[in-house]
């Protein structure tokens, strides 16, 4: 596609339950990062895919998280057993040499845990 | 953890007027980068610093890498209500791709 792509836009989930986002990255973009982002504040990392490499896995704030990235494109990431603290902007950005140090993003998920 | 801290977390001024918005770090980075970001929206690469002392300037934004590659500054010339939004340094560890360390964020609102 055009661009980064996200979805769903806005998730309204109750405490206890188990979510999925989606990000569909720039077709070609070998590189994809997940952060996350509370009201007005900066972007916390949370786990970053390159190529075949190994990802890494360092941002994730526990093991509640997880995220994979199927066939070199697509990623999900998964909360389970979500938390009210869980709640906040998830975004998605995807990279590639071509575009030197440039991170492209999508408009995000809106979380929210009731 | 934040390894960048930018200052200040808020500023609301009125249009024409000048500002400066820092960015400062513990850390050296290879580069450092400043996005912007609207509402609703993801942040927009506005610019690269990859040389210590490095001064960029794009129309009235001007943007500096400190000569220790820690810190960096954007100053925005007769600010307009257009201005508007969160703006976020972001450093790079690595040469090619690798994390990029996200600062704290400046939101910056340009009242007509």
């Amino acid at each position: 596609g055009a661009g980064v792509s996200q979805s769903p836009s806005n998730k309204v989930t109750e405490k206890g339950k188990d979510v999925e986002l989606r990000c569909d990255p720039i077709s070609g973009h070998t590189a994809l990062y997940w952060y996350r982002q509370s009201l007005g504040q900066g972007l916390e990392f949370l786990i970053y895919f390159q190529g075949n490499s190994a990802p890494d896995k360092s941002g994730l704030p526990s093991d509640r998280f997880s995220a994979e990235r199927t066939g070199g494109s697509v990623s999900t990431l998964t909360i389970q057993r979500t938390q009210q603290e869980d709640s906040a902007v998830y975004l998605c950005a995807s990279s590639s040499p071509g575009q030197g140090l440039k991170l492209f993003f999508g408009s995000g998920t809106q979380l929210s845990v009731l | 953890t934040q390894l960048l801290e930018q200052s200040p977390q808020f500023l609301s001024i009125q249009e024409g007027e000048n500002l400066t918005v820092y960015c400062n770090s513990s850390s050296v980075f290879s580069s450092l980068q400043w996005y912007r970001q609207e509402p609703g929206e993801g942040p927009v690469l506005l610019v690269t610093v990859v040389t210590g002392g490095e001064v960029k300037k794009l129309k009235r934004l001007t943007f500096q890498f400190g000569d220790a590659r820690k810190d960096s500054s954007l100053h925005i010339t007769a600010a307009q209500p257009g201005d508007t939004g969160l703006y976020l340094c972001a450093g790079v560890a690595k040469k090619i791709w690798g994390q990029f360390y996200f600062g704290t964020g400046t939101s910056l609102t340009v009242i007509p």
